[in-house]
């Protein structure tokens, strides 16, 4: 079965300090696909990123960067000198890889980013 | 924005009664997934459409059901309404069946039932 944990349900952080946010997945498929949303309050998921499970090369976009780890089942997004405006709800999310419509999302963090 | 439109944004209902919501996928796209996130969870898969015709249906009774319509735009339809249907109703468009993999999400109806 696919599993996707987030173990941190809330982190609060000061504007500018860096924080990452913990995702860790579950499956016994050898290809497969991870995503990370946010979703800010108004409600839509935002998507942010899709790595499949052959290419553990590290993505950096902006102040977002993910660390992929099939070693260790993890998936991990840092945010870089945060910002107000990142406060939301973060999902990561993990699919088989022909069933890309059907994604298992994990509980989601909430980051709160204090001025 | 994602080109995707949910109505209606909140609802409320009463124990037992049937409601309808509604999606509108974004331009191009032929397959619609739609998820239901109770308060303070993940959204959880319900059934995917992809031209028409059911193409994959997660762990929900058989009172959730769906159409989509020859312009794609998707309806999810709910049963003999429970207590615990209350939550956020997110549809998702996306180009091509299970393999498509950029899922661009509508903001979602509230739905609340009493």
């Amino acid at each position: 079965a696919q599993k996707v944990t987030q173990a941190q349900t809330e982190i609060s952080v000061v504007e500018k300090e860096d924080v990452t946010l913990d995702c860790v997945y579950e499956t016994r498929d050898t290809t497969y696909y991870l995503f990370w949303y946010k979703q800010p309050p108004s409600g839509e998921l935002v998507f942010l990123i899709r790595r499949n499970s052959f290419d553990e090369q590290n993505e950096i976009s902006g102040r977002y960067s993910w660390n992929f780890q099939k070693s260790t089942s993890s998936f991990n997004f840092t945010i870089t000198a945060s910002q107000v405006v990142d406060s939301a709800v973060y999902f990561c999310a993990l699919s088989r890889y022909n069933q890309g419509g059907k994604l298992i999302f994990g509980q989601g963090t909430e980051l709160s980013v204090k001025p | 924005e994602t080109g995707v439109t949910q109505s209606p944004t909140h609802l409320i209902k009463t124990r037992g009664q049937q409601v309808t919501l509604r999606c509108s996928s974004q331009s191009g796209h032929n397959t619609v997934s739609w998820y239901q996130q109770a308060l303070g969870q993940g959204p959880q898969f319900i059934f995917q459409y992809y031209r028409e015709e059911e193409n994959g249906r997660g762990n929900f009774p058989p009172r959730f059901s769906g159409l989509q319509f020859p312009n794609y735009s998707s309806e999810l339809n709910v049963n003999a309404l429970e207590l615990d249907d209350s939550a956020l109703y997110l549809c998702a468009s996306s180009s091509g069946q299970m393999n498509s993999y950029e899922q661009y999400f509508g903001p979602g109806t509230r739905l609340t039932v009493t």
